[in-house]
């Protein structure tokens, strides 16, 4: 069956250390997001990818990076520099935005990945 | 810009009881609506959508309907389940993305 991997499900950050939470998707998908989510905050986009090799930050893109070297993977960074990293990461994908199939189809998501601090 | 208000959680219901979860947003134009329910522990799902005014969602029993006039689209179900508990998320398509509301919690008891 098609779907998104994330993974690890569980991940822990010392003081100082980058992490790289994996996405991977098998639906053929052009577009793929993440996402944060905090207690009462909802989801807020981080970076977002249309195309491989292209990406664009979102609300939220300090102190992350990420890249789109193949259609299939979407791998985000959670760097030092990133102050509060605790939360819950959410990797989603989708059809090409802005078109009548993107609307009948929206976002597909994986299950997450709790990052929390040592 | 474009958002999504949704009412404030947790909302709390006993087994068989009707549910409303109030969305109404702002946007440009007549964006596609959706529905995202998350379980506990996991990622959200597709639970219903509509893409024009007037068009009414509907999966699981949960219905909702694109009400232009009044920019709302309100989670309804006429009995609610145990297994309904989860977090519900109003969400709006607004060109490359999409923006959601905060979520709302539903616990129902038995």
């Amino acid at each position: 069956d098609g779907g998104i991997t994330q993974s690890p499900k569980y991940l822990f950050r010392k003081e100082g250390q980058n992490v790289t939470l994996s996405c991977e998707q098998n639906l053929n998908h052009d577009a793929m997001y993440w996402y944060r989510q905090d207690p009462g905050q909802g989801l807020r986009l981080i970076y977002y990818s249309q195309i491989v090799n292209d990406f664009q930050k979102g609300d939220i893109a300090e102190g992350y990076s990420v890249s789109r070297e193949k259609k299939e993977s979407f791998p985000l960074t959670v760097t030092s520099a990133q102050k509060n990293p605790t939360a819950f990461y959410l990797c989603a994908s989708s059809i090409k935005p802005g078109t009548e199939r993107y609307s009948n189809q929206p976002q597909h998501f994986g299950d997450g990945t709790r990052l929390s601090i040592l | 810009g474009d958002s999504v208000t949704q009412m404030e959680g947790p909302v709390t219901l006993s087994e068989e009881a009707c549910l409303t979860i109030n969305c109404t947003y702002t946007a440009t134009g007549y964006p596609s609506l959706f529905w995202y329910v998350q379980y506990p522990g996991e990622g959200l799902q597709l639970l219903l959508k509509a893409t024009k005014a007037d068009d009414k969602g509907s999966n699981k029993g949960f219905e909702a309907t694109y009400r232009k006039e009044t920019t709302s689209f309100h989670l309804e179900k006429g009995s609610v389940q145990v297994s309904d508990s989860a977090v519900y998320f109003c969400a709006l398509e607004a060109g490359t993305a999409l923006i959601f509301g905060k979520g709302t919690t539903l616990s129902v008891s038995s």
